[in-house]
């Protein structure tokens, strides 16, 4: 088991609602990037935060937004919530030492299941 | 666009043989590829790093290949085991990003 933990574990929405999920990343991480997973389908990237900043996003709109918190912990926020976002929804935490990417390992926390209706 | 391939058919094999898994890729330069292990309603679980200049990595019983050539990598579990069951993720990324791409993943089934 990795020290990344999330919550909920489960949540049931209303389409038009919003939602905040939360995350907490592994103990000396900096970084943490948020995934949305469908059923049958590998992650894809929603956004990753470090230090506090949004440091890349991936092709989501803007009605998914986050925050990285001074203990690294997160917030996953999705409004005006659609159908389509009923998926897994995974953080993983990571160490960036600085400099050029390196390749660095993520670790996935168990991720929050999001049904919309 | 950007495509990175998996097997998407199950793959089942007997208890202690080589399972091997493919991860293609297209219109895409990675400096990094990644592998993770899933196994239902959990989060992916690290593996393997290897990078662009790196032709196989090893760890225990695995082994990856990366050939950029190919535009392939190519990952090996020896001595198969019923617990090594799972959905089994690479993942790339191109140097000077923090995007990582996953494919879609391969499930392998180990028989005992």
């Amino acid at each position: 088991e990795t020290g990344v933990t999330q919550s909920p574990t489960h949540l049931i929405k209303t389409r038009g609602q919003q939602v905040t999920l939360r995350c907490s990343s592994q103990s000396g991480h900096n970084t943490v990037s948020w995934y949305q997973q469908a059923l049958g389908q590998g992650p894809q990237f929603i956004f990753q935060y470090y230090r506090e900043e949004e440091n890349g996003r991936g092709n989501f709109p803007p009605r998914f937004s986050g925050l990285q918190f001074p203990n690294y912990s997160s917030e996953l926020n999705v409004n005006a919530l659609e159908l389509d976002d009923s998926a897994l929804y995974l953080c993983a935490s990571s160490l960036y030492r600085g400099g050029l990417a390196e390749g660095y390992e993520q670790y996935f926390g168990p991720g929050t299941r999001l049904t919309v209706t | 666009s950007q495509k990175i391939e998996q097997n998407s058919e199950a793959l089942n094999i007997q208890e202690g043989k080589t399972a091997t898994l493919t991860c293609n890729y297209t219109n895409y330069s990675p400096a990094y590829l990644q592998w993770y292990r899933q196994d239902p309603g959990r989060g992916p679980v690290f593996l393997l790093l290897i990078r662009e200049n790196e032709k196989e990595k090893r760890k225990e019983r695995l082994k990856v290949t990366f050939d950029t050539t190919l535009k392939q990598s190519l990952f090996h579990i020896t001595a198969s085991q019923p617990a090594d069951s799972a959905t089994y993720l690479c993942a790339l990324s191109s140097s000077g990003t923090y995007k990582y791409i996953f494919g879609t993943g391969t499930r392998l089934k180990v028989l005992a």
